[in-house]
């Protein structure tokens, strides 16, 4: 079955800073992969998706995450942090057989002053 | 505005009850996913519906149901509500055959008291 895992719940980073989110996936086959991010009160927003065009992928908001299959990874990264980007993030794995999305359990990012 | 219409935005119902959740897709989209959030149990998959049919079901309960009408809005109807059916409920939505992922809607939060 296909699933993502994201190491560590609460990650914080200084204003500046490199920003890294890390998931790792399970798949028997090469998946869709997606970052999703959920500021407080709202929806999930899209950052990001693989689909297998392009192993760097390059997101909204300067983010943008690579696809390993060696590691089975797919990294969140962002060279700078800002603090409007305090909010909880999520990598999700497709399901081909219906388009379900398995999410993992999320990471909250705090940025400091 | 996400294009994913969600009401009503906050609910709060006794214990026993049942209540009726609403969700307008982006114009377009065929497919609806239902999703729970909770802070124990994180995002969790209820149920997808795709041009009025269930496709898939999730860790959705009996007490639970839903459906798609004609015009492609959805309804997630839940009764004999316990104090721990509190959370968010989440309404996507997607187009068929694709890879883009899910627009979100905002959230319907759920408290039983």
């Amino acid at each position: 079955a296909q699933s993502v895992t994201q190491l560590g719940s609460h990650v914080s980073v200084s204003e500046g800073a490199l920003v890294l989110l890390r998931c790792n996936y399970s798949s028997s086959v090469p998946p869709y992969l997606f970052w999703y991010v959920q500021y407080p009160n709202q929806g999930l927003q899209l950052l990001l998706k693989y689909t297998s065009a392009a192993t760097l992928v390059k997101g909204i908001n300067g983010f943008e995450a690579e696809f390993k299959k060696s590691e089975t990874s797919f990294h969140l990264t962002k060279p700078s942090a800002h603090m409007s980007d305090a909010a909880e993030y999520f990598c999700a794995v497709r399901r081909d057989s219906s388009y379900k999305l398995i999410f993992g359990s999320g990471t909250r990012l705090l940025v400091r002053p | 505005d996400s294009g994913v219409t969600q009401t009503p935005k906050h609910l709060i119902t006794a214990t026993g009850q049942r209540v009726t959740l609403r969700c307008s897709p982006r114009s377009g989209d065929l497919s609806v996913y239902w999703y729970q959030q909770s802070l124990d149990q994180g995002l969790q998959f209820l149920i997808q519906y795709y041009n009025g049919e269930e496709r898939a079901k999730g860790n959705i309960l009996e007490r639970f149901s839903a459906q798609q009408f004609p015009d492609l809005h959805s309804e997630l109807n839940l009764s004999s509500l316990e104090l721990g059916d509190s959370a968010l409920y989440f309404c996507a939505s997607s187009a068929s055959g694709t890879t883009e992922g899910y627009t979100f809607g905002s959230g319907t939060r759920l408290t039983v008291v």
